[in-house]
């Protein structure tokens, strides 16, 4: 079955350390990748995706993140993390229907709290 | 350019009665999907739209249902609500098919729904 996994429900980290968070996903094909921010009370904010190309792809917020296709991984990484990033994060992958379309699968979210 | 909007933000309803949530999509996109967020399921896929046909369905019952309109505006409906469908309802739009070349799907602010 195709599938996301977010390992960690929640990451604690100090303000001005690197922070990562983890990503697995199972999927047929070759795999889109995503990554979401939500803040308390918002809809989900898009920080970066992976199509093709460079493994290692930027986004906002000074996020990046890292595609292993031997590990069928995309970890989320910020070099120093700000008290602001706190918030929940979504790893989501691409995933084929019977039908022949696509449709987005989201992992359960973790929960990033960036301590001052 | 303005973003998804989703009316109304919040609303409270009592168990059987029905009710109808709508989402503008960001202009030029087409495609609309519908999540429903809850802190134990997580974010949970429920439909997909595209030049008002439904493309995709997600494991939901047959009182959740949806539209699309000539303008790419959408509305979900749930009949005879129950407690446990108090949750956020996200919607998401794309340009087309949100897998078809790495589409990247952007969401609202999310209709709050609380069911007593």
């Amino acid at each position: 079955a195709q599938s996301v996994a977010q390992p960690e429900d929640q990451v604690n980290v100090a303000e001005g350390n690197p922070l990562t968070v983890k990503c697995t996903y199972s999927v047929s094909g070759n795999p889109y990748l995503f990554w979401y921010v939500q803040y308390p009370n918002r809809g989900l904010q898009f920080l970066l995706k992976y199509i093709t190309g460079d493994n290692l792809v930027k986004g906002s917020y000074g996020f990046e993140a890292e595609f292993n296709k031997s590990q069928t991984s995309f970890h989320l990484k910020k070099p120093s993390a700000l008290v602001s990033d706190s918030a929940l994060y979504f790893c989501a992958v691409r995933a084929a229907t019977t039908s022949g379309t696509y449709k987005y699968i989201f992992g359960t979210g973790t929960r990033l709290k960036v301590l001052a | 350019k303005a973003g998804v909007t989703q009316t109304p933000r919040y609303l409270i309803k009592t168990r059987g009665q029905q009710v109808t949530l709508s989402c503008s999509p960001i202009s030029g996109h087409r495609s609309v999907s519908w999540y429903q967020q809850t802190p134990g399921q997580g974010l949970q896929f429920l439909f997909e739209y595209f030049s008002e046909t439904q493309r995709n369905k997600g494991n939901f019952p047959g009182r959740f249902s949806g539209r699309q309109f000539s303008n790419s505006r959408s509305e979900m409906n749930v009949s005879t609500l129950e407690l446990g469908d108090s949750a956020l309802y996200l919607c998401a739009s794309s340009l087309s098919d949100p897998g078809a070349s790495g589409n990247t799907i952007y969401f609202g602010e999310g209709s709050w729904l609380t069911v007593v």
